[in-house]
């Protein structure tokens, strides 16, 4: 079993819709990373958060440490959302520190 | 900024070759780290440096060397190419361990023949 697993593994909205995408982890975390990376392959990190709720737009991320799990939302989607999403947990080891990936979300918005 | 960037962007190989591929930041980030990104895999850590002069092993660093010279550079060098290392090769930077924003460079997509 992964460390980071995430759901769905595709997902296809029609433009407009609400969309979640899950993460869970099953060790201890510092921080969690979510990041997109679009169809020419470059990644962007979206959010960084280590406890509660963060909001850039039309984006929002909450994280429920107890749970070991994280939840990715788009609101209004849109085909520009079209990317691959991926969740990322950095351990917080001192020595060794590294961050363990996802397979990705492919998310598909049509118009 | 420039931020993260890497060369090349493409590059095919021959089994037994080496190469280095290249990643730079402008950031004056302390900790650069490489990936590789295969098919129905997460992106897979390589090797990391948390400053000039310190490297250390990832997940899977087996077949690749590093150096971090400068802060600036992190070059990753292909000893003796595999059709395994066949894969997009991601760098990345931040401005201190990972509880802090990744930024990535374009990548680079390797084929081993």
């Amino acid at each position: 079993k992964n460390e980071v697993e995430q759901s769905p593994q595709n997902l296809t909205a029609q433009e407009g819709e609400f969309i979640t995408i899950n993460c869970s982890y099953s060790v201890g975390i510092s921080a969690l990373h979510w990041l997109q990376q679009h169809p020419g392959g470059g990644i962007v990190s979206l959010f960084m958060l280590s406890s509660g709720k963060k909001k850039h737009g039309r984006l929002i991320a909450t994280i429920n440490i107890q749970e070991k799990h994280s939840s990715l939302h788009i609101t209004a989607s849109h085909p520009r959302d079209s990317a691959v999403y991926i969740c990322a947990v950095n351990t917080g080891e001192t020595s060794g520190s590294r961050l363990t990936f996802g397979e990705g979300t492919q998310l598909t918005v049509n118009p | 900024n420039a931020g993260v960037t890497q060369t090349p962007k493409f590059q095919v190989l021959k089994t037994g070759q080496s190469m280095t591929l290249q990643c730079a930041q402008d950031m004056n980030h302390e900790y650069m780290s490489w990936y590789r990104q295969d098919p129905g895999m997460g992106l897979r850590l390589i090797h990391y440096s948390v400053g000039a002069g310190i490297t250390d092993q990832g997940e899977v660093p087996n077949g690749y060397n590093v150096s971090r010279s400068t802060t600036e550079d992190f070059p990753l060098r292909l000893l003796s190419a595999a059709p395994s290392q066949t894969s997009v090769y991601f760098c990345a930077s931040s401005r201190g361990p990972l509880s802090y924003e990744q930024y990535f460079g374009p990548g680079t997509r390797l084929t081993v023949t």
